[in-house]
């Protein structure tokens, strides 16, 4: 499975907007980028997935590079609500996990 | 939207019983089911993927005999730990996708909200 690289943690002040980044260099031609969050003991959800082009959603908005081997989500106005784990997964035929970025909101 | 129902939420069990855990999507027909479990400040392990109608494949290293996988049906898919031991304790969580765009990735995945399992 192609693999993502994400940063460990990052921290964003509520009401402003959260750029979530995402490495995925050996990404396949078939693959598409996923991204999904998940708050403490609950199960992950999904927030937005796209192939090539950008994608929009009322939760947020995915920015994928020409060349597809990086991607962006993108939380327009951050919440306390949006503090959670957020995962970026490529697939294809299965959904594997990474290990994540833990985002923390500043009130 | 697409809802997947977990049941239990969670559970006490001693050691060398077997429990079940059941995973049901609402409002869709689940095609393909993944089951997960996650360690404390850990991320989602892939345990296996089932079809409905046919045999779940498993991850490398995933008991098959141990965990065993029911999708019977389009909308019910079950996890057994069998003769349960401390070690399995863990966050056992399903997904569900639905058709073809599943399949091939072109489609969000639904997650049940997870099934804490504690074995004593």
């Amino acid at each position: 499975d192609a693999k993502t690289t994400q940063p460990n943690s990052m921290e964003s002040n509520e009401e402003e907007p959260v750029h979530l980044p995402c490495n995925h260099s050996t990404i396949s031609g078939t693959d598409y980028i996923h991204w999904y969050r998940q708050l403490p003991s609950q199960g992950p959800e999904y927030v937005i997935h796209g192939l090539t082009s950008n994608v929009n959603n009322r939760m947020a908005s995915l920015a994928i590079a020409e060349d597809r081997k990086s991607s962006t989500l993108i939380l327009h106005r951050a919440t306390l609500r949006d503090a959670a784990v957020y995962y970026c997964i490529l697939t294809f035929e299965k959904l594997t996990f990474g290990t994540g970025t833990r985002l923390t909101i500043i009130p | 939207g697409a809802v997947v129902s977990q049941h239990p939420s969670w559970v006490i069990c001693k050691s060398g019983t077997s429990v079940k855990i059941e995973c049901r999507s609402l409002d869709f027909q689940a095609t393909t089911m993944f089951w997960y479990r996650q360690f404390p400040k850990q991320s989602l392990m892939l345990m296996a993927t089932s079809n409905e109608g046919s045999k779940a494949t498993y991850e490398q290293g995933v008991e098959k005999d141990k965990f065993l996988i029911n999708h019977a049906s389009l909308t019910l898919s079950t996890l057994t730990v069998t003769s349960a031991h401390p070690e399995d304790s863990s966050f056992y969580i399903c997904s569900a996708g639905t058709g073809a765009a599943a399949a091939l990735g072109n489609y969000g995945y639904t997650f049940g909200s997870g099934t804490r399992l504690t074995v004593v």
